[in-house]
Formats: structure tokens, C-alpha cells, sequence
């Protein structure tokens, strides 16, 4: 049974601070890895990929893969009200064409 | 504008009747899934199709059935052999197989 992680929160986190989510996955054939943001009643929406070990950037958003510790982090930093959202990682093994797996979700809440 | 488009949003219906989900794409993606989320669960794959004409179960596709005779469309009926088929359900596509999906807006179904 192919299993990913998370711990479902919900994690508050003050305005301006730094929100930290990790993640863990089984499959240690897993290649691909993402973070997808969720709003209450919303579809998900991807946020950020990462596919090599280390850190990754984009704006505000840094995901951090340790393929060998089988463990994938999303930080967001000065978090915002509108970062208030369930982020979902997800893992996707070589060749499995978009066949992703799903954790079930981080629940963040941005207190101003 | 390019995106997904699911309907019904809200469908209800009676134990023993089949349902029908429409998800029709225009982002010319060639790969299109179908995703089950209930509460406190990570999204779980129904189906998915690479290509017109083929699709592939998924993780649990037990009382689901689908078709691709459109590159743009891929409908989702869920049938009377759907033991618990109340949930949240998310259509997506994909270029590629990054696994970098985009979703529609999610159609809920509740069984009376």
C-alpha cells in the first residue's frame, strides 16, 4: 500500500510568519512530488513541483525534497490570510503518467 | 479562457439510480483523470485516460465506469454498484506525464 503523510493540523500560524508543512511518502519509487492548495469547497490547485533533491523557490513558496529520508516540506514564508487553505502533497512514481497519490491534506490557518 | 469545466456542481440522487458527471477540457490536454475526495481523505483515482479511446482503472474503480471518445470530454458514471458513491468529485487533465494536473471545479454528489 502506496501511503503519503501528513499531518492534517490544523496549523495556525500568526501573519508574517513562516507556516512549515512536511510530508512523508512510502514509495520509494516515488520521482515527482507536489504541493497542491486547496480552498474550503474548492478544487486543488496546483502551488509547486519538485523533482530533484534540495530546495526549491517560487515567490513566497520554498517545497524541499530528501528523496533518501523519503520526506517532501513546503514552507511558506510572511503568510498571508489568503494562504489560509488545506495543502495537499502528492507523489508520483516514474512512469505513472499523472497517477498521482494524495496525502490528506495540511489544514493552515492565518491568524491576523 | 482555457479550463476545465464539470457539471452538475450539486447533483443528488436516489440509492439504485446511475449518475452521469460531465468533464469537458479546452486546454487541448491529452490525459484526463477522475479523483474522489471525501472528508478527511487525500483525493483517490477513479480513473484516467492518456489517449482517445483508452482509459485505465485507477485505484478504485469498483461501480464507476467512464468513456474517451473526445479528446476534450471524459464523463464519469457512477452506478448503482457504488456502495458509498457521497463524496467530492474532481475531474482533471494534464500536457503530460509530469503529474502537474489542472482541475475542474469539482461536482458533489449526494446519494439520498
Amino acid at each position: 500500500q502506496k501511503e503519503v503523510e501528513q499531518n492534517s493540523g490544523p496549523l495556525s500560524v500568526p501573519e508574517g510568519a513562516i507556516a512549515s508543512l512536511n510530508c512523508t511518502y512510502s514509495d520509494r519509487g516515488s520521482q515527482s512530488f507536489f504541493w497542491y492548495r486547496q480552498y474550503s469547497g474548492k478544487s486543488p490547485e496546483l502551488i509547486m513541483s519538485i523533482y530533484s533533491n534540495g530546495d526549491k523557490e517560487d515567490g513566497r513558496f520554498t517545497a524541499q525534497l530528501n528523496k533518501a529520508s523519503q520526506y517532501v516540506s513546503l514552507l511558506i514564508r510572511d503568510s498571508q490570510p489568503s494562504d489560509s487553505a488545506t495543502y495537499l502533497c502528492a507523489v508520483m512514481a516514474l512512469d505513472s503518467w499523472g497517477k498521482l497519490q494524495f496525502g490528506a491534506g495540511t489544514q493552515v490557518v492565518v491568524t491576523p | 479562457d482555457g479550463g476545465i469545466t464539470q457539471s452538475p456542481k450539486y447533483l443528488f440522487r436516489k440509492e439504485g439510480q446511475n449518475v452521469t458527471l460531465s468533464c469537458e477540457q479546452n486546454l487541448n490536454h491529452d490525459a484526463m483523470y477522475w479523483y474522489r475526495q471525501d472528508p478527511g481523505q487525500g483525493l483517490r483515482l477513479i480513473y484516467y485516460s492518456q489517449i482517445v479511446n483508452d482509459f485505465q482503472k485507477g485505484d478504485i474503480a469498483e461501480g464507476y465506469s467512464v468513456s474517451r471518445e473526445k479528446k476534450e470530454s471524459f464523463p464519469l458514471t457512477v452506478t448503482s454498484a457504488q456502495k458509498n458513491p457521497t463524496a467530492f468529485y474532481l475531474c482533471a487533465s494534464s500536457r503530460d506525464e509530469t503529474g502537474e494536473l489542472f482541475f475542474g471545479e469539482g461536482s458533489r454528489l449526494t446519494v439520498l
